[in-house]
Parts: structure tokens; sequence; C-alpha cells
């Protein structure tokens, strides 16, 4: 099956410009995340979706990053304006529905390294 | 709140075994999941526990205690594409469930 996709791979932008990632997940799966890794760092969850629904949104700072999932299926991550602090990698994952204890596990993509100078 | 502490760095010699500690303070556990990941590559699953004991699966162990809070990842036959970051991850349950990451520790493998 075709991964997670994201695009684009690499992208700098300078401070206080805007910046638009896109992921499509695995085809089936209902669930969508965005995860945000800074160097050194564990990914930190930003944005968590359930179909096009928000189902978590608590460390997604509102004032500048949106997300959207239209349609339930791919999904953009917008960044407006940018701050240094955001260079970082912008992961997308998927995965199925969680039944009960069933390791459904999670697919990720490559992520899109940002960086803002 | 959500707590995951790991080793920040690790080295360890080609052949040799190496354990890599997870210990986690969270509400709602629902399952530990260990993710390798190489430089500038996506995180990539190695193993899930959700019960204590040792789960394995060839040259990977995880183990998990639940009451203890505590879970490690044994690398046995160490080879130099082990040199990654090891992700210790919970699941947790606060209504819908979400995956939430440790700092993850760095494995280095020298010959």
């Amino acid at each position: 099956e075709a991964g997670v996709a994201q695009s684009p791979r690499y992208k700098i932008i300078e401070k206080r410009q805007s910046v638009a990632f896109w992921c499509n997940p695995i085809s089936g799966h209902a669930t969508l995340y965005w995860y945000q890794q800074i160097l050194g760092q564990g990914p930190k969850l930003l944005i968590q979706f359930q179909n096009n629904g928000v189902v978590d949104d608590s460390q997604l700072p509102k004032d500048r990053f949106s997300a959207e999932r239209l349609k339930g299926v791919d999904s953009t991550l917008k960044i407006q304006p940018a701050k240094l602090e955001d260079s970082a990698v912008y992961l997308c994952a998927s995965s199925l529905k969680e039944t009960g204890y069933l390791n459904y596990g999670y697919t990720f993509g490559s992520g899109t390294r940002l960086t803002v100078v | 709140g959500q707590n995951i502490d790991q080793p920040t760095e690790m080295t360890a010699t080609e052949g040799a075994i190496v354990q890599i500690n997870c210990t986690y303070q969270t509400s709602g556990f629902n399952g530990l999941f260990w993710y390798q990941q190489h430089a500038g590559e996506a995180p990539t699953f190695l193993s899930y526990n959700v019960l204590d004991g040792l789960e394995e699966k060839g040259r990977f162990s995880s183990f998990l205690s639940r009451s203890k809070g505590y879970s490690y990842l044994l690398l046995k036959e160490l080879q130099m594409k082990d040199s990654a970051s090891y992700l210790c991850a919970v699941r947790v349950d606060t209504g819908f469930q979400k995956l939430v990451f440790g700092t993850g520790t760095r494995l280095l493998v020298s010959p």
C-alpha cells in the first residue's frame, strides 16, 4: 500500500512569511495527525483529525497555525506568520480508527523540514 | 499532564546488546510504542506493548511494566545501521486516543 505522502520535502522562508504543508494519508485511514518535531526532540502533536473533524488541537498555536482536512482525506497545515522558533520538521501520520487494545499502528510520512530565517 | 522520560544519548559497540529505558507518568494509558527514526527520516514502528511482559521480534525486544510506568527496548547483535533515534510513545485515552512521544534516545553504534 502507498504510504503517507507529504509535500514539500523542504521549505525555507523568512520570518513573518506564510507557508503551507500538504499531507495525503493512507487510503481508508480515518485518523490524521500533524506533529511538530524540533531538532533533538520527540514529535509533539499539533492537531488530530477524525475524518474531517478536529479531535484535539490543544497544542496548536492557533494565533498563527491553522489546519484543515476537507472531505476527510488529505490535509493542509498553514503557518501565518512564521517565527524563527517554528523551524522544525512537520510530520503527518495516519491510522485506522482504534479498536480497543489492538495495535492499529500509526504510519508517518517523511515530513517537511521547515527553516525560518 | 503526560510525562515520558528517556536518556538523551547512548553509545554501544557493534555486536553488543543495548537497553534503552523509558519511564512514563500518564493518565489514560492505552499502550506503549517504540519507533526508530534515522536522521532526516520518518519514525518507523518497532514494537507495541499493552500488557505487562516481554515482546520479542527478531533482534528487538520490548518490555512493559504498567505498575511501574516503565518500559525498555532491547537491541541485540547491534549493527551499524541501528544508529538512530529511538522514540518511546504512549497512547493515552482521555475520551479520544492520541500518541504522546518522549524526547527520544539517540543511539550511536561504533565499530
